[in-house]
């Protein structure tokens, strides 16, 4: 199936810094989705964006619908340890249930 | 928020033996269920998609008689790995949609 690029594929940042990771695909997605994952654990759902140009905002975390709809950003602000997981991006196509995820950009937070 | 449930959370299984997976919407019903594989270091990979009352539609390269997926309810799909094998080991995780997809904490499958 078609996954989604996301970049960096891997953070290492210093407790408080600003984080900002994408994703991009070759083709159009009428929803975007940004999860964070723990080890040995399921995806949780972070950010939910539905219209393109969207910017939503999750207490710490903003995401943005990007405006071709073939792409996404997520930011963290002021990270902190507990930060520290996987991203993930989602795609979803108008109609469909299925969702086709991104690679995945590893975060490690240093205190 | 919606609540998904997945059990067991680690099996670990000989070769050639089969291996059931349960996955639960614990507060919604849901009429589709996803099924993904995760290998080390790796995102998420679609398997099949399960719908209640009917068969499930397997992705291109998943064997529908390796990897058999039941959705007898709305609260419940179940996936059985057949004559499993070591290369079938992997963190399986089932989701639920509800207004979006809600994920299980994963099954950590071990063949030995």
């Amino acid at each position: 199936g078609q996954q989604l690029n996301q970049s960096p594929q891997s953070m290492f940042i210093q407790e408080g810094e600003d984080v900002s990771m994408n994703c991009t695909s070759s083709s159009i997605f009428n929803t975007w989705l940004w999860y964070k994952q723990e080890p040995g654990e399921g995806p949780v759902l972070l950010i939910a964006l539905y219209k393109a140009g969207e910017l939503t905002s999750n207490g710490r975390l903003t995401a943005q619908f990007g405006i071709t709809r073939k792409d996404s950003f997520l930011n963290i602000s002021a990270s902190i340890p507990s930060d520290v997981g996987i991203y993930f991006c989602a795609g979803r196509r108008t109609g469909a249930n299925n969702l086709f995820f991104g690679t995945g950009t590893r975060l490690t937070v240093i205190p | 928020g919606a609540v998904v449930s997945q059990h067991p959370s680690r099996v670990i299984c000989k070769s050639g033996t089969s291996v059931k997976i349960e996955c639960r919407s614990l507060d919604f019903q849901a009429t589709t269920m996803f099924w993904y594989r995760q290998f080390p270091k790796q995102s998420l990979m679609l398997m099949a998609t399960s719908n209640e009352g009917s068969k499930a539609t397997y992705e291109q390269g998943v064997e529908k008689d390796k990897f058999l997926i039941n959705h007898a309810s709305l609260t419940l799909s179940t996936l059985t790995v057949t004559s499993a094998h070591p290369e079938d080991s992997s963190f399986y995780i089932c989701s639920a949609w509800a207004d979006t997809q809600y994920f299980g904490p994963g099954t950590r499958l071990t063949v030995l």
